[in-house]
């Protein structure tokens, strides 16, 4: 069965740290992944979408890495800032024989404090 | 620009009656998507459709139907509404598969 999980589900730490997300998959055959952020209320913003060729893609303080051979992905956020607290989620689009589909993790609930 | 506009933000239903959720974008993409959240679960796909006049069904496609009669609207349509369909509603929107896709802010629906 192709999931996506992401742990831990919720994370608090104090601005100006450096900080990491996860998100694992269990089957590697994927076309893409994307990061995603939500705000309370609100929908999700992409982040940064790494296609299944790539390593890893950057925007800003974000920086996001695949490791398809272990099923892995992570968001490396520098500098961490209070505008920085949402849920981060994780999708991953697997290869379903003649399509693809996209599957989300539950995410990672930030809290980054004064 | 508005992007993905979904309406109503807010609903509550009566088990047993029937609504529409709208969902419109000006972004021009063919792919567009309706998802439900549910607390402590992962965005779960209901209907999809890459184009219009084609929709196909996703993971949990029961108690829903949609319509894509034009490029900009993809209408989800709950008949007899049901306790189990309280969630938050998002529409999403994206150019192919591997591109990103855009959410809507979503419609919070209540059945009681």
């Amino acid at each position: 069965k192709q999931e996506v999980t992401q742990i831990p589900a919720a994370l608090s730490v104090p601005e100006g740290e450096n900080l990491v997300l996860n998100c694992s998959f269990t089957d590697s055959a994927i076309y893409n992944l994307q990061w995603f952020r939500q705000d309370p209320g609100k929908g999700l913003t992409s982040l940064l979408l790494i296609q299944s060729s790539q390593r890893e893609q950057t925007s800003g303080r974000l920086n996001a890495s695949l490791d398809k051979s272990s099923g892995r992905s992570t968001l490396y956020i520098a500098a961490s800032q209070p505008g920085d607290s949402a849920t981060y989620l994780c999708a991953v689009r697997f290869y379903t024989g003649t399509a693809s589909k996209l599957t989300f993790g539950t995410g990672t609930r930030l809290q980054v404090t004064l | 620009n508005a992007g993905v506009t979904q309406t109503p933000k807010f609903r509550i239903l009566k088990i047993g009656q029937s609504m529409t959720l709208q969902c419109a974008q000006d972004m021009n993409h063919n792919y567009m998507y309706w998802y439900r959240q549910d607390p402590g679960m992962g965005l779960k796909l209901i209907y999809y459709s890459v184009g219009a006049g084609i929709t196909d069904k996703g993971e949990v496609p029961n108690g829903y139907n949609v319509s894509r009669s034009t490029t900009e609207d993809f209408p989800l349509r709950l008949e007899l509404a049901a306790p189990s369909q309280t969630s938050v509603y998002f529409c999403a929107t994206g150019d192919r598969d591997n591109s990103p896709l855009h959410f809507g802010n979503g419609t919070r629906l209540t059945v009681t």
